[in-house]
């Protein structure tokens, strides 16, 4: 199975920040790669597909980079509803993996 | 609208079966492969299960497989998710979602395994 490896697991940001989730694969996985956001007791959010794609309704302010085994998501100026835990997926084969989660906590 | 409406969840003891649904609506249910995707309290998402739109292609993670049966009923625009000899660490909110990536999510059903 493929491991996807998110780092850091948490951290405190401020609003207006610039911040910045990696997620790395054990394998590479071309640009098969979703990001989601989940706040507490709701269901995630899909926010990027194709490692860089925004999905429709998502702010700008989202962005996705790269391909193979290393990927970025940014958020180019945190706001007060970004504050949650982001996941990355890999949906290039089958186990279709998570990352374990980054948090990100108002400072 | 698209909306996926899971039920079925509950309190089972250890070895007991409970099954899931996922009521599909506001999209061409025969047309979407389908997913189980579960959270255990405090924890990260664990994809669980897939079934292609035709039922063709099932696809199980390893720390179900052999227990749970994904089914779907595309008459009936439904996702169906049997849960055989059930653990403790099963307990879990499950979620089913639409295709890859996952798009559209249900609001989750609670699956407690505990005696």
């Amino acid at each position: 199975a493929i491991r996807m490896t998110q780092s850091p697991s948490s951290f405190s940001a401020s609003t207006g920040d610039r911040v910045t989730i990696t997620c790395r694969a054990s394998q590479g996985i071309s640009s098969y790669l979703a990001w989601y956001q989940q706040k507490p007791g709701k269901a995630p959010k899909l926010l990027i597909y194709a490692a860089s794609t925004l999905q429709s309704g998502v702010p700008s302010r989202f962005s996705g980079s790269g391909s193979g085994t290393d990927f970025t998501l940014t958020i180019s100026c945190l706001q007060s509803e970004d504050f949650a835990t982001y996941y990355c997926q890999q949906y290039y084969s089958y186990l279709w993996t998570f990352g374990q989660g980054t948090k990100v906590e108002i400072k | 609208e698209v909306q996926l409406v899971e039920s079925g969840g509950g309190l089972v003891k250890p070895g007991g079966s409970l099954r899931l649904s996922c009521a599909a609506s506001g999209f061409t249910f025969s047309s979407y492969s389908m997913n189980w995707v579960r959270q255990a309290p405090g924890k990260g998402l664990e994809w669980v299960s897939s079934i292609s739109s035709s039922s063709s292609y099932i696809y199980y993670a390893d720390s179900v497989k052999g227990r749970f049966t994904i089914s779907r009923d595309n008459a009936k625009n439904s996702l169906y998710l049997q849960m055989n000899s059930l653990r403790a660490e099963d307990t879990a909110v499950y979620y089913c979602a639409r295709d890859f990536p996952h798009n559209y999510w249900g609001q989750g059903t609670l699956v407690t395994v505990s005696s």
